[in-house]
């Protein structure tokens, strides 16, 4: 049982596609995040969801849009893809956000490749 | 704003001790987390500090001084598995975590 996954786990695209990338957590957390991480492998909060409702973003271009659904999925679709967005996506969960003290559970990660 | 700074790379033997130590400048601060990350995969939670002091969780033990804004992840009997990077992050009220650029560790025989 995955507690959280991603697909694809490796998306391979040109520039100036559009691509979506799912996540859906079977925790019953109520908080989502994705997180982005570069060739340098430093981890950088892009989004974070509260039951659906948008509660951090952080200074990510407007090419990057995230979705949820419910609260079990988020899903993070990128227009008009750049070859900088090659980077690894994690998404990831907590039980709640604002006592800010919950441990986060990492899904496997997207690896993107822009050409 | 937030600074978190930990060593890029270790190295050390197996069967050694080893000590991973990270210093964070935030404002708003809510605890400390220490992640392990092994090539290729996704980090994975090893421990959480709020209170100054030492946690220890069988051969990994971390500890936390807030007043002077610095943690350690110490871990004993080390084994070619331990043989990742390890990931101190900030915790602060109100935003999401605050992840430092991780140290590479490698274990040699």
């Amino acid at each position: 049982d995955t507690a959280v996954s991603q697909t694809p786990k490796y998306l391979v695209t040109q520039m100036g596609n559009d691509k979506s990338i799912k996540c859906e957590q079977n925790l019953g957390h109520d908080t989502m995040y994705w997180y982005k991480q570069d060739s340098k492998k430093f981890l950088k909060i892009m989004f974070s969801y509260n039951n659906k409702e948008l509660i951090i973003n952080e200074t990510v271009p407007n090419r990057f849009s995230p979705k949820s659904p419910d609260k079990a999925h988020l899903n993070l679709h990128i227009n008009s893809l750049e070859l900088g967005d090659s980077a690894v996506y994690f998404c990831a969960s907590s039980q709640e956000f604002q006592r800010g003290r919950e441990t986060q559970y990492f899904g496997p990660g997207t690896r993107l490749l822009v050409l | 704003g937030q600074n978190i700074d930990q060593p890029t790379e270790m190295t050390a033997t197996e069967g050694a001790i080893v000590q991973i130590n990270c210093t964070y400048q935030t404002s708003g601060f809510n605890g400390l987390f220490w992640y392990q990350q092994h090539a290729g995969e996704a980090p994975t939670f090893l421990s959480y500090n709020v209170l100054d002091g030492l946690e220890e969780k069988g051969r990994f033990s971390s500890f936390l001084s807030r007043s002077k804004g610095y943690s350690y992840l110490l871990l004993k009997e080390l084994q070619m598995k331990d043989s990742a990077s390890y990931l101190c992050a900030v915790s602060q009220a109100g935003t999401a975590l605050i992840f430092g650029k991780g140290t590479t560790l490698s274990v040699s025989s």
